[in-house]
């Protein structure tokens, strides 16, 4: 059974960082490109970033640039986001993703004084 | 970035009705990196089409993908109860992708 399972979301006041995991089972991981996909309440999905299955490719949504880093650990199955500087605009539901068709449940990021 | 704006925004519709869902975008999709996706409140997105026209394994035949360049219709030929949801476009090509911001269908 395919799983993915993130990690990580909290409260945390604007200008504040987070780290998000995803970690992964039932499907070989190292194959995928995976990606971090956001949606704020009431709205649709939005793309956030992605990653190549050697790690070796990073792409981001214009402003995550200079503020998020995606990295992965293929020995562990493992996707991440690390969140730095974070505005209020941040705030949404964070879902992991293998390719089109795994998603997981997503970890509620809120950005708030 | 390319836009993808749906429409409409809602669609009413019955049980056994047809229902037809529009999404165009601002630049031309040339490599077919176009997929479809249903949400249902408290859900994350389910994979329905992929590559325009390609149904994801599981999916019902009654959802199918069509379209070109700019435009693309995802269709249900008969809605089930099941059916009733918000359903976005995603252009997966590149940096950025983009979804657009859905149709919900409603009874």
């Amino acid at each position: 059974e395919v799983q993915l399972v993130e990690s990580g979301g909290d409260l945390v006041q604007p200008g504040g960082s987070l780290r998000l995991s995803c970690v992964t089972s039932g499907f070989t991981f190292s194959n995928y490109w995976m990606n971090w996909v956001r949606q704020a309440p009431g709205k649709g999905p939005e793309w956030v970033a992605n990653i190549k299955p050697d790690g070796s490719i990073q792409n981001y949504m214009d402003s995550g640039k200079g503020r998020f880093t995606i990295s992965r650990d293929n020995a562990k199955n493992s996707l991440y986001l690390q969140m730095n500087s974070l505005r209020a605009e941040d705030t949404a539901i964070y879902y992991c993703s293998a390719g089109l068709g795994y998603w997981g449940q997503g970890t509620l990021v809120t950005v708030s004084s | 970035e390319n836009v993808l704006t749906q429409s409409p925004g809602t669609l009413s519709l019955s049980p056994g009705e047809r229902a037809t869902l529009s999404c165009r975008a601002s630049q031309t999709v040339s490599s077919s990196r176009l997929a479809w996706f249903q949400q249902k409140p408290g859900q994350a997105p389910r994979l329905l089409i992929s590559g325009v026209s390609s149904r994801a394994t599981g999916i019902p035949d009654r959802f199918s993908g069509s379209g070109s360049g700019t435009d693309f219709t995802l269709t249900i030929s008969r809605l089930e109860p099941e059916d009733f949801a918000a359903y976005y476009c995603h252009f997966y090509e590149g940096s950025p992708q983009t979804f657009g911001q859905g149709t919900k269908v409603e009874t």
